[in-house]
């Protein structure tokens, strides 16, 4: 079975600093990694994915995550944040024969002015 | 391209009733997940459906029932509401389903079950 911890469930951060959201998974198998954003009232969003290779992966809005496989992390990282990045942030996992995402239960980023 | 919408966005029901919420994928999208998120229990996946076939299925009650037609676009049945079953679900499309392609979301249907 898989599961995804995200080890904060809040992470208060003033403007312009850096922050880490961290994830860890446990899976027997392989998996893909993904983080996705959510902001009030709406849906899911896709910031990045590992599927294979390069372990340092860049996506949307300037979020970067490492993926560590000894330590079955995906820690995401942003050298600066904006007030717009005030969401909730979801690290998931999938088999790379499963159809379904296991979520984490979410890190609620606030950004402080 | 139009993303996933679903309809209603918000539905308020008492309890024993019964809810459909519906979902249109992207178009193309052949594959529609849908998924469970409260506060407590955080994100849920209740099942997926690719060419009219549920193709996965999570663990939830059999009250919790869904359907795709032709055109890919999915309808999810709750019967007998539960106060617990106050959430926002979400549905998910993807072009094929599989693991490493992205499942684009939909903003969801709040229901509220009093």
């Amino acid at each position: 079975a898989q599961s995804v911890t995200q080890l904060d469930s809040q992470v208060p951060v003033f403007e312009e600093a850096p922050v880490e959201l961290r994830c860890n998974y446990s899976s027997s198998v392989s998996v893909y990694l993904f983080w996705y954003v959510q902001y009030p009232n709406q849906g899911l969003q896709l910031l990045l994915k590992y599927l294979s290779g390069s372990t340092l992966v860049k996506g949307i809005n300037g979020f970067e995550a490492e993926f560590n496989k000894s330590q079955t992390s995906f820690h995401l990282r942003k050298p600066s944040v904006h007030i717009s990045d005030t969401a909730e942030y979801f690290c998931a996992v999938r088999t790379n024969t499963g159809n379904q995402f296991y979520f984490g239960t979410g890190t609620s980023l606030t950004v402080i002015p | 391209k139009a993303g996933v919408t679903q309809t209603p966005r918000y539905l308020i029901k008492t309890r024993g009733q019964q809810v459909t919420l519906s979902c249109s994928p992207i178009s193309g999208h052949r594959s529609v997940s849908w998924y469970q998120q409260t506060p407590g229990q955080g994100l849920q996946f209740l099942f997926e459906y690719f060419s009219e076939t549920q193709r996965n299925k999570g663990n939830f009650p059999g009250r919790f029932s869904g359907r795709q037609f032709s055109n890919s676009r999915s309808e999810m049945n709750v019967s007998t509401l539960e106060l617990g079953d106050s959430a926002l679900y979400l549905c998910a499309s993807s072009s094929d389903g599989r693991a490493y392609n992205e499942q684009f979301f939909g903003p969801g249907t709040r229901l509220t079950v009093l």
